[in-house]
């Protein structure tokens, strides 16, 4: 099992770009999730999907949009890039949602210059 | 609303120390709180949790209990190793579990 995959590692953008960072699990879990990880303020969640063809706002979801695309895989879009949302963005899934343990990606690290 | 308040790092220890890491938290009802951690390069992994008030989660010889009366969940290991080096987060999540609400981490090195 290869657990979460994201794609890509690292990218580097202009302001003003778009990209979609992508992400897999081969676990069968229901809920998927993306957050930003920033140095001194830990993981804030930017969007949820409890189940396939729901998405949720979490935290900080302006200047972010997601896509549920089956239930496999959880894609998050930026449409126009700013330094702000330089971060690395972690997916993770977990079965259901409640005090569940969340499976974690390796991250993709994202710089906008 | 609910947060985590852990201690601030960088922590440095020799091998064979006593670790303890402080976490704190605020939140409505009956949360589940947790400890992850971090390797370099890599995402979070569960270290450990625990779901009601006294319980207490362990794994790997770490071990954190769940203390409502202080709001608490200290992270603790007996005698750390040079593999313990890490990023250590804890959080915790409500019962709907919606959300998971992280701490900022705090970062340990164990040097030989």
């Amino acid at each position: 099992n290869a657990g979460v995959t994201q794609t890509p590692k690292f990218q580097v953008l202009k302001t003003g770009q778009s990209m979609t960072l992508q992400c897999a699990q081969d676990m069968n879990h229901n809920s998927m999730y993306w957050y930003r990880q920033d140095p001194g303020m830990g993981l804030r969640l930017i969007y949820y999907s409890a189940s396939e063809g729901t998405t949720d706002k979490g935290e900080v979801p302006n200047g972010y949009n997601v896509s549920r695309l089956n239930k496999r895989e959880f894609s998050l879009r930026l449409e126009s890039a700013a330094p702000s949302q330089t971060s690395v963005y972690f997916c993770a899934s977990s079965h259901d949602q409640g005090p569940n343990e969340q499976f974690f990606g390796p991250g993709t690290r994202l710089t906008v210059l | 609303g609910n947060s985590v308040t852990q201690m601030e790092g960088p922590v440095t220890l020799s091998e064979e120390a006593f670790l303890t890491i402080n976490c704190t938290y605020t939140a409505t009802g009956y949360p589940s709180l947790f400890w992850y951690v971090q390797y370099p390069g890599e995402g979070l992994q569960l270290l450990l949790k625990a779901t009601k008030a006294d319980d207490k989660g362990s794994n790997k010889g770490f071990e954190a209990t769940y203390r409502k009366e202080t709001t608490s969940f200290h992270l603790e290991k007996g005698s750390v190793q040079v593999s313990d080096s890490a990023v250590y987060f804890c959080a915790l999540t409500s019962n709907t579990g919606n959300q998971f609400y992280f701490g900022t981490g705090t970062s340990l090195t164990v040097i030989p």
